[in-house]
């Protein structure tokens, strides 16, 4: 089945560390994808999106993501976290055209001052 | 743009009850999403929407559930009868095309059946 999965599910970090969040997705064909950010009691919020063309994507708020198709892996990074980054992570696909939608199950991201 | 609009932001109801939550989408966007989120579950998709017909209802729980676009700019989650279960909070999101493919998520309604 079409499915995204994140394995960290919950991550600590002092401030100043580099980020790498996990993402796998099993779509074949056409794979758009996305990362999305949670801060405490409110909704989510678009960090970045991949389409198609370059893989390395930037997103807001200093994160980028790379496509690496191979390993079937979209990978959000940030090289120096901030205590403003703790929130929960999601990240999501489809197959193009809104079709087979999936969220991971989200990383709690907690960075520590 | 005042993105996509959420009403109420908070709901608590009775079990039994019926419950009605809303959603105003972003001008222009033609695909509507409606999800829950718990703890247990995390983000689940209830239902969408291209061009207010719906198109993939298969994430609506049970027949309590129903849900409805009657135009562009308007949708409705409707449970009756309400149950504690049913607690969550339910995000509606929109979607465009192009440049402005992706979800924009509302604020969310927090919904507790007691």
């Amino acid at each position: 089945a079409q499915s995204v999965s994140q394995h960290n599910h919950h991550v600590i970090l002092s401030e100043a560390a580099s980020l790498e969040l996990g993402c796998n997705y099993s779509y074949g064909g056409t794979v758009n994808l996305f990362w999305y950010v949670q801060y405490p009691g409110q909704h989510l919020q678009l960090l970045l999106k991949y389409f198609s063309g370059d893989p390395l994507v930037k997103g807001i708020k200093g994160f980028e993501a790379e496509f690496i198709k191979s390993k079937f892996s979209f990978n959000l990074r940030k090289p120096s976290v901030q205590w403003s980054d703790t929130a929960e992570y999601f990240c999501a696909g489809d197959s193009g055209g809104y079709q087979k939608v999936t969220f991971g199950i989200g990383t709690k991201l907690q960075v520590i001052p | 743009d005042a993105g996509v609009i959420q009403s109420p932001r908070h709901e608590v109801t009775e079990m039994g009850q019926e419950v009605t939550l809303r959603c105003k989408p972003i001008s222009g966007h033609n695909s509507l999403f409606w999800y829950r989120q718990t703890m247990m579950r995390g983000l689940e998709l209830l239902i969408y929407f291209n061009n207010n017909v719906p198109i993939d209802d298969s994430g609506m729980p049970e027949d309590r559930f129903s849900a409805k676009m009657p135009n562009a700019s308007f949708s409705t989650l409707k449970i009756q009868p309400s149950e504690p279960r049913d607690s969550a909070v339910y995000f509606c999101a929109s979607g465009g095309r192009g440049p402005n493919y992706g979800y924009t998520f509302g604020s969310g309604t927090r919904l507790t059946v007691v």
